[in-house]
């Protein structure tokens, strides 16, 4: 099955420096990688999704950049203010599958300090 | 629309006792997830619902039943609970035919003792 690494595991940076969460995935057939935000005591959110046909893919302040030959993704958020401080999970699936099955990462603590 | 709702929030049991934890949605959606979040392990699935009166294993399966008889509505059921099963439990759900969005319970936090 699938596998998901995320690093790092816990990321502090000052408020307007950019930050960036990696994510490595085993399954070359993944196609689809989303990634969910969670402020502390909340739900999961989706913030930004990404499909393997594309490389990059932007949101105002946050972009995700795809390497499917070397089966890694990543979560850019410039400028980052203190609501940016959550957890962030990535998740990697393969939507020709049958069912949608994600598997997602352990998550990143970002810490954004005024 | 409440969108997705999860009961209880909060819950205590002893180990060996039995629950049932409640996913509701309003959505119309058709497929449904139950998962379950223990720091730095981020989300696990326990078991997952494509359709009305369909259910199917995910990753953490052992302890844990699931019902889904009405399309709105999946259940997670511990027969016998045990300290492991303390977690944050949390229940989602999409659309389906091409929309990949997952929509969150505000959860549930069980602990076993």
């Amino acid at each position: 099955g699938e596998n998901v690494e995320q690093h790092p595991s816990t990321l502090s940076v000052q408020e307007g420096d950019s930050a960036v969460i990696k994510c490595t995935y085993s399954d070359s057939a993944s196609n689809y990688f989303p990634w969910y935000k969670q402020e502390l005591g909340k739900r999961p959110q989706l913030i930004i999704d990404i499909r393997s046909n594309v490389g990059e893919k932007k949101d105002q302040r946050i972009a995700v950049t795809l390497n499917k030959t070397a089966k890694h993704f990543s979560l850019h958020i410039t400028e980052t203010q203190p609501e940016d401080s959550a957890v962030y999970f990535c998740a990697a699936s393969n939507l020709s599958g049958g069912s949608y099955i994600p598997t997602f990462g352990r998550g990143t603590s970002l810490i954004v300090h005024p | 629309n409440a969108g997705v709702t999860q009961t209880p929030k909060f819950r205590v049991l002893k180990t060996g006792q039995s629950m049932t934890l409640l996913c509701a949605q309003d959505m119309n959606h058709e497929y449904m997830y139950w998962y379950r979040q223990d720091p730095g392990m981020g989300l696990r699935l326990i078991h997952y619902s494509v359709g009305e009166g369909t259910t199917a294993k995910g990753e953490v399966p052992d302890g844990y039943n699931v019902s889904r008889l009405k399309k709105q509505n999946f259940l997670l059921g511990l027969e016998s609970a045990a300290p492991s099963q303390t977690s944050v439990y949390f229940c989602a759900s999409r659309p389906g035919g091409g929309s990949y969005e997952q929509y969150f319970g505000p959860g549930t936090r069980l602990t076993v003792t």
